[in-house]
């Protein structure tokens, strides 16, 4: 079964606007992280933010912040001010729990992702 | 510090021919993972190891594919014998251990074309 969900394949946004990346996720598992990765055409696979599932307040790191909606499963990505170098595809991703009984950390679960294209 | 790095960044080969992509992981790192990457595929898990041991290798495509970890700062990914649709992108990733929220560090990626 799918465990991330992104429904947007692409979007234009407008240099200094802000843009919301949907992404739903599905898990049974209380303990979770769900992460937003940025790839250029350049090709690299870039972190941006986490949030963890335990986390009460929205992660934030600079421009980018991300909604999350625990009830909702919803943990969408919000990049304010955009600007011409965030255009780029973007993934959402999941992990579940670590893995007992070690301190190790599991797979990500990727979603689709969204293109996103910002014009001047 | 040194990100991931994957070597080579760019292959080109033909048809049953073997590959051997390389990875060298973020040191203190003790998780390793191998993914693929295509247009009609998106982003693939092929295999993971924790501590050097595979964990979980049930995203190999088949047994022309066969990844090793021999020890903590390396890793290498076989394609044996290859074949035009293993033509993708192959990414390496490490995670550190512990309270480090399982954030995974991609390398650049090595863009793998079969003839």
């Amino acid at each position: 079964a799918q465990k991330i969900t992104q429904t947007q394949p692409g979007m234009f946004v407008q240099e200094k606007e802000a843009v919301t990346l949907d992404c739903t996720y599905d898990t049974s598992d209380q303990s979770y992280g769900l992460f937003w990765y940025k790839q250029p055409s350049s090709g690299e696979m870039i972190f941006l933010i986490y949030q963890g599932s335990y986390d009460e307040q929205n992660a934030t790191e600079g421009r980018y912040s991300l909604n999350f909606q625990k009830a909702r499963k919803s943990a969408n990505l919000v990049i304010s001010a955009s600007q011409l170098g965030d255009s780029a595809m973007y993934f959402c991703a999941m992990r579940e729990g670590q893995i007992p009984p070690t301190d190790s950390w599991g797979k990500l679960q990727f979603g689709a992702g969204t293109q996103v294209v910002v014009t001047p | 510090d040194a990100g991931v790095i994957q070597s080579p960044r760019h292959e080109v080969t033909e048809m049953g021919q073997e590959v051997t992509l390389r990875c060298k992981p973020i040191s203190g790192h003790n998780s390793l993972f191998w993914y693929r990457q295509t247009m009609m595929r998106g982003l693939e898990l092929l295999i993971y190891f924790n501590n050097n041991v595979p964990i979980d290798d049930s995203g190999m495509p088949e047994d022309r594919f066969s990844a090793k970890m021999p020890n903590a700062s390396f890793s290498t990914l076989k394609i044996q014998p290859s074949e035009p649709r293993d033509s993708a992108v192959y990414f390496c990733a490490s995670t550190p251990p512990g309270l480090a929220r399982g954030t995974q560090y991609f390398g650049p990626g090595t863009r793998l074309t079969v003839l």
